[in-house]
């Protein structure tokens, strides 16, 4: 079992609409979340990050989490094709001293105009 | 200027030749890390460093080697590359990573022939 899993895609969303991606971890203790965005070529751009369960919202971002099911989800809503890329899910794990990123596989999205 | 800065941006090298990745940062961050990344494998951790004095092997450290020369500067060298090499590669720093996330390099793309 992968630490950090999410379905690779590609997930395609029509503009305008709610693009919702997934992620789960392995880890129990794990302590936090973040949400990266990363167009083709490009670096690992930080949208989200999110640390205790509930939601965060951040303009047309929102972020879940549910330490019991073990998974934390990025919703975009009214998604615009330049919304188009692969988000990365990546976790710290507990007790990791070094507070090193884990990183899932990369959810590809295209949002059609 | 960009925060982190890797050089070369592009490389295209031979099989057994001796190669360095260079990366340097300006945001003052003493934690630094080096990632390659695969299509649909997400950011693999090679190396990581605290300061000048602590180095770190991460996850897929074999084949690779490091250098942390100054707090600013943190270099990867692959001492005789190979075909399976060939991937993105990624320097991050980070503060306070598990509140803030990473600080991403904007990549080599390496490519050994």
């Amino acid at each position: 079992q992968k630490e950090v899993e999410q379905n690779s895609g590609p997930l395609s969303v029509p503009e305008g609409a709610i693009a919702s991606l997934n992620c789960t971890y392995s880890d129990r203790v794990s302590q936090s979340f973040f949400w990266y965005r990363q167009y083709s070529g490009k670096s690992p751009e930080l949208i989200m990050s999110i640390y205790s369960n509930g939601d965060k919202e951040d303009g047309r971002f929102t972020a879940q989490l549910n330490k019991a099911s073990q998974y934390v989800s990025l919703l975009i809503r009214d998604s615009q094709p330049s919304d188009s890329a692969t988000y990365l899910c990546a976790v710290i794990r507990g007790r990791d001293a070094g507070n090193k990123l884990t990183f899932g596989g990369g959810t590809r999205v295209l949002v059609k105009p | 200027d960009a925060d982190v800065t890797q050089t070369p941006r592009n490389r295209i090298t031979k099989t057994g030749k001796r190669i360095m990745l260079e990366c340097s940062q300006t945001k003052g961050h003493d934690r630094m890390y080096w990632y390659r990344q695969d299509p649909g494998l997400g950011l693999r951790l090679i190396y990581y460093s605290f300061d000048v004095k602590d180095i770190n092997k991460g996850e897929i450290s074999d084949g690779y080697s490091v250098s942390r020369q100054a707090q600013a500067k943190f270099s990867l060298s692959l001492e005789s590359a190979i075909p399976n090499q060939t991937a993105l590669y990624f320097c991050a720093t980070s503060d306070l990573g598990r509140v803030y996330g990473y600080t991403f390099g904007s990549g080599t793309r390496l490519t050994v022939v």
